[in-house]
């Protein structure tokens, strides 16, 4: 069965600096892999995908995410954080081909945002 | 597009009431889904269906039913509301092939439920 491991609960960082949120993911093939973020009160926006080819991908917001397969992981980053970037982060791994049964998620990254 | 529109946004109910929380999208999408989210562990499927007549059990069914008679709605209904159901739903739906929205899920803004 396939799995995502988040091994920060929480994280803070100072305005302005750079950020990391680390995934590691458990799937017997090549997955596709997300990174969503939750507002407090909102619903999940998609940040990012990877289905295959660059192993860097870049999405909205100034995130990006590097798939690393033989580390099985799949990291979350930006150079410098804003305030409006508190939030959760949501990474979450899918059967690649666009399986029907939805995404497997980890228990998500509560990021904070110093001033 | 107003993408995946849940109601409602809370909900108050009595142990041993029942509820439905609707789920529409319209965005021409097959597969839709239910998931349940907790704090500090993330969102659990609770059903999803692959299209109009067909639904599945996801990781954690017990307690809740679904049916899905059109491509657009999506519907989870809680028979006898129990406390460990208290919880934020939310509905998604994900288009395939080349559509609008393939393989990624798109999550309406979720339903807040407590069981007192």
């Amino acid at each position: 069965a396939q799995s995502v491991t988040q091994p920060d609960i929480h994280i803070t960082v100072s305005e302005g600096a750079s950020l990391e949120l680390r995934c590691n993911y458990s799937y017997g093939a090549t997955p596709y892999l997300f990174w969503y973020v939750q507002s407090p009160g909102q619903g999940l926006q998609l940040l990012l995908k990877y289905f295959s080819g660059d192993t860097l991908v870049q999405g909205i917001k100034g995130f990006e995410a590097e798939f690393k397969r033989s580390q099985s992981s799949f990291n979350l980053r930006k150079p410098s954080v804003h305030w409006s970037d508190a939030a959760e982060y949501f990474c979450a791994v899918g059967e690649s081909g666009g399986g029907a049964d939805g995404l497997t998620f980890g228990k998500g990254t509560h990021l904070i945002i110093q001033p | 597009n107003a993408g995946v529109t849940q109601t409602p946004k809370f909900r108050i109910l009595k142990i041993g009431q029942s509820m439905t929380l609707q789920c529409t999208q319209d965005m021409n999408h097959n597969y839709m889904y239910w998931y349940r989210q907790d704090p500090g562990m993330g969102l659990k499927l609770i059903y999803y269906s692959v299209g109009a007549g067909i639904t599945d059990k996801g990781e954690v069914p017990n307690g809740y039913n679904v049916s899905r008679s059109t491509t657009e709605d999506f519907p989870l209904r809680l028979e006898l509301a129990a406390p460990s159901q208290t919880s934020v739903y939310f509905c998604a739906s994900q288009g395939q092939g080349l559509s609008s929205g393939a393989n990624v899920l798109t999550f309406g803004a979720g339903s807040r439920l407590t069981v007192l």
